[in-house]
């Protein structure tokens, strides 16, 4: 079964507007980590956000904040106030357990931001 | 903030050479690195965890004597693809784990078999 599921291999919007990646994922285990990397064309990782599963409060950094709803088993990406710089690929990833750091990638969402 | 370098960032090379791709932690140390594979517009998958001074695990699937993995230090992890062939062509990427959990990926290396 799909560990991590990004339902939407496309998204547009309009510089300056707000707009929310899709992240669900699949885990019987308690403690767990959720994370969002950017991608861009020069292929680099860059990490976005993090979120505990016993974090109570969403996560934000920035321009970016994490929709995170436990029971539902989501974890959507916000970034407000999109900037033409944000287009790229966007990957939500899993970690399961704790310390040990072996990321399980969704197969992306690639941003478009329009002028 | 942690830098990983992955060296070289591309290489091209002949159907049937090795190619060493390496990955280095440059102001901390890294017990654990791990090695991903990522074809055009595709996600990354994980291959193998590289544990200093131990085998690699490798994930199912991914063949332990096409892709050595050789974690001699608490800087360094090098994979090296034997015998390449043209669908060894991919973009490979490395991440490594600091004293605090923390992951950091290397800029990557897109490997092209002729």
């Amino acid at each position: 079964a799909q560990k991590i599921t990004q339902t939407q291999p496309g998204m547009f919007v309009q510089e300056k507007e707000a707009v929310t990646l899709d992240c669900t994922y699949d885990t019987s285990d308690q403690s767990y980590g959720l994370f969002w990397y950017k991608q861009p064309s020069s292929g680099e990782m860059i990490f976005l956000i993090y979120q505990g599963s016993y974090d109570e409060q969403n996560a934000t950094e920035g321009r970016y904040s994490l929709n995170f709803q436990k029971a539902r088993k989501s974890a959507n990406l916000v970034i407000s106030a999109s900037q033409l710089g944000d287009s790229a690929m966007y990957f939500c990833a899993m970690r399961e357990g704790r310390g040990y750091n072996k990321l399980i990638f969704g197969a992306g969402t690639r941003l478009a931001v329009h002028p | 903030g942690a830098v990983v370098s992955q060296h070289p960032s591309r290489v091209i090379c002949k159907s049937g050479t090795s190619v060493k791709i390496e990955c280095r932690s440059l102001d901390f140390q890294a017990t654990t690195m791990f090695w991903y594979r990522q074809f055009p517009k595709q996600s990354l998958m994980l291959m193998a965890t590289s544990n200093e001074g131990s085998k690699a695990t490798y994930e199912q699937g991914v063949e332990k004597d096409k892709f050595l993995i050789n974690h001699a230090s608490l800087t360094l992890s090098t994979l090296t693809v034997t015998s390449a062939h043209p669908e060894d062509s991919s973009f490979y990427i490395c991440s490594a784990r600091d004293q605090l959990e923390k992951l950091f990926f290397g800029s990557g290396t897109q490997l092209s078999v002729l």
